[in-house]
């Protein structure tokens, strides 16, 4: 079956240090590949997806290349700020999943000033 | 983009009691899906459901715990049964926008907790 693991968090990072959240993926096929971020009180965000292979997600100074030969989808970003204080979810779905989500089990991520 | 909005937001919940969580979307879509987030863990998705048919449920859930209504293309409700404390969690109403690559949109979930 899909399945999708994350690195264990959760993360503590300093303001402007560098982020990677790794996530990795078991699926058939082809699927499209996503990150969700839900900050805190609020509900679940897309922050950036790819949907073929060496495809690259970006968004917010966010990005995640899509790595079929790795299974991988890890997030990074160059300088993080307190406001990217969050979980950060990594998802997959198959092509003929309609709705259907697998996601992985979250990483708490805190930006320290 | 869709716009979804879900009442309640949170509630406090006698076991044994049910209550019903509604789901409103901005646009006219064909599937809605119902996710729960227990606490500290991840989503999972609970069921599907198409206006004018019954819910298809995933496994592990079944229609008399989580009975869900889809009276038309812009609502939806689910009920969650009979609660008990393992119940508590986050509900979240979701949309998939965009066709075969599409993305969910997700409304701000309502979170029950079971006492």
């Amino acid at each position: 079956g899909n399945s999708v693991t994350q690195m264990e968090g959760p993360v503590t990072l300093s303001e402007e240090a560098f982020l990677t959240i790794n996530c990795t993926y078991t699926a058939t096929g082809y699927p499209s590949l996503f990150w969700y971020v839900q900050y805190p009180g609020e509900g679940l965000q897309l922050l950036l997806k790819a949907t073929k292979a060496d495809d690259k997600g970006s968004n917010k100074g966010f990005e995640a290349t899509y790595r079929k030969e790795t299974t991988s989808f890890h997030l990074e970003k160059g300088s993080v700020q307190v406001s990217d204080s969050a979980v950060y979810f990594c998802a997959l779905r198959r092509r003929t999943s309609y709705g259907k989500l697998t996601f992985g089990q979250g990483t708490i991520l805190t930006v320290h000033p | 983009s869709a716009v979804i909005s879900q009442k309640p937001s949170r509630d406090i919940c006698q076991r044994g009691t049910s209550l019903t969580i509604q789901c409103q979307v901005d646009s006219q879509v064909t599937m809605m899906f119902w996710y729960r987030q227990q606490p500290g863990q991840s989503l999972t998705l609970i069921a599907t459901a198409n206006q004018g048919s019954e819910a298809t449920y995933e496994s592990g859930f079944v229609i008399d715990k989580f009975p869900i209504s889809r009276p038309n293309l812009t609502f939806s409700t689910l009920t969650v049964s009979n609660m008990s404390p393992e119940d508590s969690s986050i509900y979240l109403c979701s949309v998939e926008w965009g066709g075969a690559s599409g993305e969910l949109f997700f409304g701000e979930g309502s979170r029950l907790t079971v006492l």
